[in-house]
């Protein structure tokens, strides 16, 4: 079955330097990989995803992340931070070899970001 | 754009009694996906549904129970509502699976309290 560790409950980024938000994954195939963003008393909101193709994926807001597949990893980064980026961040995978619909979350990340 | 509608927002039940949570995915989605949120957790599959049958199930309790109608939207049965039940329910659709635009789109949620 799929899994998702992001090891830090919460990451302090002071506005203007790059962040980190780290998520490693395990699946018994290739994974679809996907960042969601969550905002208080919101639902989840789509930032970017993986499927094939450059390692280097971009998405909304400026964010990015990057595919390593020896590493099983997928974090996501910003070049520079925003107080307005600070919210609880979710790594998020679904194993394609399962061809399961169920698309499986970490448990998220908090993030502040500093003015 | 529309986006995926859940009715009603907020719940307030007490124990023993039931709960019917709507979905109304975005229109030509196929897939609908139920999810749970305790306070300061993950978001939890519970279960999934494609072209109305259902296609994934995950730490669904019994007394709940999911269908997806003609027109494609769903509904989440609870029953026999206990505290530990009192939690965000998100429903999610996306569009075909396996298709480059696949990605979840959530709603809003509904907050259930049971007390």
């Amino acid at each position: 079955a799929q899994s998702v560790a992001q090891p830090e409950d919460q990451v302090n980024v002071a506005e203007g330097n790059p962040l980190t938000v780290k998520c490693t994954y395990s699946v018994s195939g290739n994974p679809y990989l996907f960042w969601y963003v969550q905002y208080p008393n919101r639902g989840l909101q789509f930032l970017l995803k993986y499927i094939t193709g450059d390692n280097l994926v971009k998405g909304s807001y400026g964010f990015e992340a990057e595919f390593n597949k020896s590493q099983t990893s997928f974090h996501l980064k910003k070049p520079s931070a925003l107080v307005s980026d600070s919210a609880l961040y979710f790594c998020a995978v679904r194993d394609l070899w399962n061809r399961d619909d169920k698309i499986i979350f970490g448990k998220g990340t908090r993030l502040h970001i500093l003015p | 754009a529309a986006g995926v509608i859940q009715s009603p927002r907020h719940l307030i039940k007490e124990k023993r009694e039931t709960a019917t949570l709507k979905c109304y995915p975005i229109p030509r989605h196929d897939t609908v996906y139920w999810y749970q949120q305790g306070p300061g957790q993950d978001p939890q599959f519970l279960i999934s549904f494609y072209e109305k049958m259902q296609s994934d199930k995950g730490s669904i309790p019994d007394r709940f129970s999911a269908q997806q109608f003609s027109d494609y939207h769903s509904e989440l049965n609870m029953s026999s509502l206990e505290l530990g039940d009192s939690a965000l329910y998100f429903c999610a659709s996306s569009p075909r699976r396996g298709e480059p635009n696949e990605k979840l789109f959530f709603g809003s949620g509904t907050q259930l309290s049971v007390l």
